[in-house]
Parts: structure tokens; sequence; C-alpha cells
């Protein structure tokens, strides 16, 4: 039971270069998140997914996208990185209400 | 104003001291409060599920909810140098969509041998 696995775990983009964070889970969660974390920002909320099927924006949803591909997996699109997308990014699910499970994480630097 | 308030420390301690970590907030409609325990780059990790007022112990952690005073608190007995972490409070009001979580900014704690 591997719980949330994220990938890459580290990745460096130029500035204007696309890429895609995997994630997936395998709890049999029905929602799924995306979360930005920042030094002295806390964890905030970039887009989350209620069910199979639905996506919606969170706190700082600009220069992302999200697609739930399924029960599983849920990956966040970057379309053209800026220096300001450097951070650590988490996903994490959820079955019940506050209980969520987090990834490992993935460190994005944009140059 | 931010909807959740956290100490971001850093609190550094002696082992086998009490830490006590807070936060305030401002929404009167969360009813669920949770810890998260982050080690240095590591993902965030549940600690502490409390639902509505009230106090509750696992361990050498107490979970406290003070809702008249919109106040939580995480107590810790007989600290260790493995509880060394970054201590994160986050919160649910009931029927949100999603079970979306508002997280504090998070407290470095140092417990020192």
């Amino acid at each position: 039971n591997a719980g949330v696995t994220q990938t890459p775990k580290f990745q460096v983009l130029k500035t204007g270069q696309s890429m895609t964070l995997q994630c997936a889970q395998d709890m049999n969660h029905n929602s799924m998140y995306w979360y930005r974390q920042d030094p002295g920002m806390g964890l905030r909320l970039i887009y989350y997914s209620a069910s199979e099927g639905t996506t919606d924006k969170g706190e700082v949803p600009n220069g992302y996208n999200v697609s739930r591909l399924n029960k599983r997996e849920f990956s966040l699109r970057l379309e053209s990185a800026a220096p300001s997308q450097t951070s650590v990014y988490f996903c994490a699910s959820s079955e019940t209400a506050g209980t969520q499970y987090f990834g490992p994480g993935t460190r994005l630097t944009v140059l | 104003q931010k909807e959740v308030e956290q100490d971001p420390g850093p609190l550094s301690v002696p082992e086998g001291a009490i830490v006590s970590l807070n936060c305030t907030y401002s929404n009167s409609a969360f009813q669920y409060f949770m810890w998260y325990r982050q080690y240095s780059r590591k993902g965030p990790e549940l600690l502490m599920y409390t639902y509505s007022s009230g106090n509750k112990e696992d361990g050498r952690f107490t979970a406290q909810v003070d809702k008249s005073s919109k106040y939580i608190s995480l107590f810790i007995r007989d600290s260790q140098p493995s509880d060394s972490a970054t201590y994160l409070c986050a919160m649910s009001a009931v029927g949100n969509q999603g079970g979306k979580l508002i997280f504090g900014q998070g407290t470095e704690l140092s417990v020192k041998p």
C-alpha cells in the first residue's frame, strides 16, 4: 500500500517551459488536492477534485491546470512556467472530512 | 486577516519539556480541526483529528479545541528530539465541498537533547 505517490521528486525548468506533475493514490479516495508550499506562506490550495470527473479552483489557481484522469490519478500542469512558480508541490487525497493524506512532494525550480 | 493564524516560531525547547502549539481562527463554521506534523523535506502527516470542541489525547499528544474563543492547541508532553518538525494546524467547515482544509503557516519546533 503506497498511499499517495508523486512524480517527479525534483524538476528544474526554464521560464516558459511546460511540465506535468503526476499524482496517484491507492486508497480508493474520492477527493484529491494539489497544494504549493512556500516559506512563510504555509500550504495553499491550487486545485482540488471532490470526486472523479469534477475539478475546482482553490486559492491560487492562476498559471495551473489540472486533470482528474480517473479515481486514482490527478495531474497538475504548468503550461508556461514562471519563476514565481518555484515551490514545493504536494498532492493529497481524502475520503472523510479533514483526514487528508499527503504525498512526498515535488521540488520545482523555475529559472 | 488570515482565516487561520499560527505563530511560525521557531520554537526551541529542551528534551522533556512540555510544548504548547496554538492556532486562532476567525470562521465560526469550522468544525473539523487537525494537526499535521511535517519533517524536513517530507510531506505533512496527520497527527491529531478533532471534531467540534473538547480534548483528544493520543500518547504524549493532546489536542484541545475551544470554539468559544476560536482557539486550538496541541500539547506535547515529555518532548523528544524526534518531535523536531514543523506542526501545521488545519480546519474545515461541515458541508465544505470537497473537504477543503485551511492551513495555518506552521510552527517550527526544535527539541534539543
